[in-house]
């Protein structure tokens, strides 16, 4: 159980495009959801928090308007990031928390990894 | 606020030995600690978790961290390791009232070596 799974694993696309990254709860409701970004050897930075049904909040100096974060639904969040340049090239890493789960726990996905040509 | 000090970015160890990560944390409130391990291009998978009580905690694969609450170190061992625990592991900690930020550390390779 608490699988989180993540789509693409591996994208690459040109500088300028937008890409759209998914971040589903395969078993269970996660009412929130986290956007973490990865740089080669180093930890990992919260992004943004989302709830579902409503507004992500973004951590300071991360770009709201570049990192579009949708919570639609209970079992899934999407990270669009918009005018992609080489400097996005990240992996890119969400986790959910259970609706009905300890208050504790965090559900990781296997991240996306982006490279901006 | 706060922070993880995760005072070894790389440890080397050969296959069988001991091995011991070491992490700091700062805080002015009550915590949760955490260590996660990450395997190459893979998320991050839940080791052991202290939240409170016993502040010897056993997790998995023969990890065990001790909480020392007036050191405020969360230090995670292993007696023996396998080349199978060769990655990345993360320490980690959010405050144990609201909010689910966590705040991880630059996080510790380790490198078994056969």
């Amino acid at each position: 159980g608490a699988v989180v799974s993540q789509h693409p694993s591996w994208v690459i696309c040109k500088s300028g495009t937008s890409v759209k990254i998914e971040c589903r709860s395969l078993d269970f409701q996660a009412t929130t959801m986290f956007w973490y970004r990865q740089f080669p050897k180093q930890s990992l930075m919260l992004m943004a928090t989302s709830n579902e049904g409503s507004k992500a909040t973004y951590e300071q100096g991360v770009e709201k308007d570049k990192f579009l974060i949708n919570h639609a639904s209970l079992t899934l969040s999407t990270l669009t990031v918009t005018s992609a340049h080489p400097e996005d090239s990240s992996f890119y890493i969400c986790s959910a928390r259970d609706r009905l789960g300890a208050s504790y726990e965090q559900y990781f996905g296997p991240g996306t990894r982006l490279t901006v040509t | 606020a706060q922070s993880v000090t995760q005072l070894d970015s790389q440890v080397p160890v050969f296959e069988e030995a001991p091995v011991e990560l070491r992490c700091n944390y700062s805080s002015s409130v009550s915590v949760y600690l955490f260590w996660y391990v990450q395997y190459p291009n893979q998320g991050l998978q839940l080791l052991l978790k202290y939240l409170s009580g016993s502040t010897l905690v056993k997790g998995i694969n023969g990890f065990e961290a001790e909480f020392n609450k007036s050191q405020t170190s969360f230090h995670l061992r292993k007696p023996s390791v396998h080349i199978s625990d060769t990655a990345e592991y993360f320490c980690a900690v959010r405050k144990d009232t609201g909010g689910f930020k966590t705040i991880f550390g630059a996080g510790t390779r380790l490198f078994v070596k056969a």
